[in-house]
């Protein structure tokens, strides 16, 4: 089983919608859970940033870690066509860790 | 100013040539990173570096070369070029360590395209 597994989509949404991405992962002492950004053509930008459980709102921008489940999440509410981006699930097992796993990504589209 | 700065952008060469791209950053960050990112958008660690030591080798090919010569700059030497190789490098660098708010800073990455 993989580290960190994504739907790589590809997901299509109309302007407005409210976008759920997720990713399940295998071990559950995991600690550090972010979401990037990467548009085309582009690097990858930390957009959330989440330490064990629970939820971190940012904007329209929601993202959720549940440990018991190992499953996390990233809502976007009020989607943009600016929001049409890969988004890739990102775990570092803990504090200290240089090793940043990341999942294949799900490309989103938001339709004007 | 760009923080984390690759070149060159695009690439494109022949099996079995050696080429280099180089990274810098102007974060003041002690670790970097280089990351290969395949056709299918797979996001992979190859080395970092802490420092200009070399802490995370993943398994990749002797062909590939890191070279840190000082804790700003991290180049990727790449001898014998294969076709398997065409892929996207992206340069990245870190405070410290992962973790505890430290977020990884992305260069716009290096398209490699080996014909």
């Amino acid at each position: 089983q993989k580290e960190v597994e994504q739907d790589p989509g590809p997901l299509s949404v109309p302007e407005g919608a409210i976008v759920s991405l997720n990713c399940t992962y295998s071990n559950s002492a995991f600690q550090y859970f972010m979401w990037y950004r990467q548009y085309s053509r582009k690097g990858p930008e930390l957009l959330m940033y989440t330490y064990s459980s629970g939820n971190k709102e940012d904007g329209r921008f929601t993202a959720q870690v549940d440990k018991s489940s190992k499953y996390i999440s990233l809502f976007i509410r009020d989607s943009q066509p600016s929001d049409s981006a890969t988004y890739l699930c990102a775990i570092l097992p803990r504090a200290g860790s240089y090793q940043l796993t990341f999942g294949k990504g799900t490309k989103l589209s938001v339709i004007p | 100013d760009t923080a984390v700065s690759q070149t060159p952008k695009y690439l494109v060469t022949q099996m079995g040539n050696d080429k280099s791209i180089k990274c810098e950053q102007n974060l003041g960050h002690d670790t970097m990173y280089w990351y290969k990112q395949d056709s299918k958008k797979f996001l992979k660690i190859m080395f970092s570096y802490n420092n200009k030591e070399l802490i995370i080798n993943e398994t990749v090919p002797n062909r590939f070369s890191p070279k840190s010569p000082d804790k700003a700059h991290l180049n990727l030497h790449i001898n014998s070029l294969e076709l398997g190789d065409s892929a996207v490098y992206f340069c990245a660098s870190s405070p410290q360590a992962g973790g505890s708010g430290n977020t990884i800073y992305f260069g716009e990455g290096s398209w490699l395209t080996v014909v």
